[in-house]
């Protein structure tokens, strides 16, 4: 089946401009999740949906980050007036939230990112 | 905090010898831990989740856990140079939360 798909893989934008990148996840997943990884560094939580909400949304650098989902599939991830230090590569990740009993079963699947870069 | 902690490496290894990645986690409540290998310029790919302390295998890979000590590893016999990549530790508490991901090894088969 098809994996998590996103768009565009490479994007490059002048400092000041807004951008949208966008996550298709694995088709039944009902939880999806935003990462970033700057150059050479971990993987750094941005916000999470179960559904079209957002439970968790802790993660989010500044105001200028937002994110929705809708008809609990695809979501896109909004930065405004982008800055240098946003260049990084997004990722986003779907998992199928399973709980038996106390214990969870959600191993998260990775799309191949957008490789953002503000100049 | 909820950290995870890796040796960065790199870690070195020849063919067909036994690599062995670890990591300590901060977090007693955690629940579901999880290796993902990562290629240079490639997204994170899963290859073994592990939920109950003692050891899971699957193929070449030997995922071990010990909640007691807060420690997860993961062994690769007859290591490969295709296995030459980072593997990021993560794990999460029960309930719908993220994953808090290690900063990664990076290991280097050497043929």
């Amino acid at each position: 089946g098809a994996g998590v798909s996103q768009s565009p893989s490479n994007k490059v934008t002048e400092k000041g401009k807004d951008v949208e990148l966008r996550c298709d996840p694995i088709s039944g997943h009902t939880a999806l999740y935003w990462y970033r990884q700057s150059l050479g560094q971990g993987l750094e939580f941005l916000i999470y949906f179960q559904g079209n909400s957002a439970p968790d949304k802790s993660g989010l650098p500044s105001d200028r980050f937002s994110a929705e989902r809708t008809g609990g599939s695809v979501s896109t991830l909004t930065i405004q007036r982008t800055q240098q230090e946003d260049s990084a590569v997004y990722l986003c990740a779907s998992s199928l939230e399973l709980t038996s009993g106390r214990a969870s079963y959600n191993e998260q699947f990775f799309g191949p990112g957008t490789r953002l870069t503000v100049l | 905090q909820k950290e995870v902690e890796q040796n960065s490496g790199p870690l070195s290894v020849p063919e067909g010898a036994i690599a062995s990645l670890n990591c300590t986690y901060s977090d007693r409540g955690s629940q579901s831990f999880f290796w993902y290998r990562q290629y240079s310029g490639k997204s994170p790919e899963l290859i073994m989740s592990i939920y109950s302390n003692g050891d899971k295998e699957d193929g070449r890979f030997t995922a071990q856990l010990n909640k007691a000590s807060q420690y997860v590893s993961l062994l690769i016999r007859d290591s490969q140079p295709s296995d030459s990549a980072t593997y990021l530790c993560a794990f999460r508490n029960s309930g719908n939360t993220p994953l808090v991901f290690g900063k990664g090894t990076r290991l280097s088969v050497i043929a």
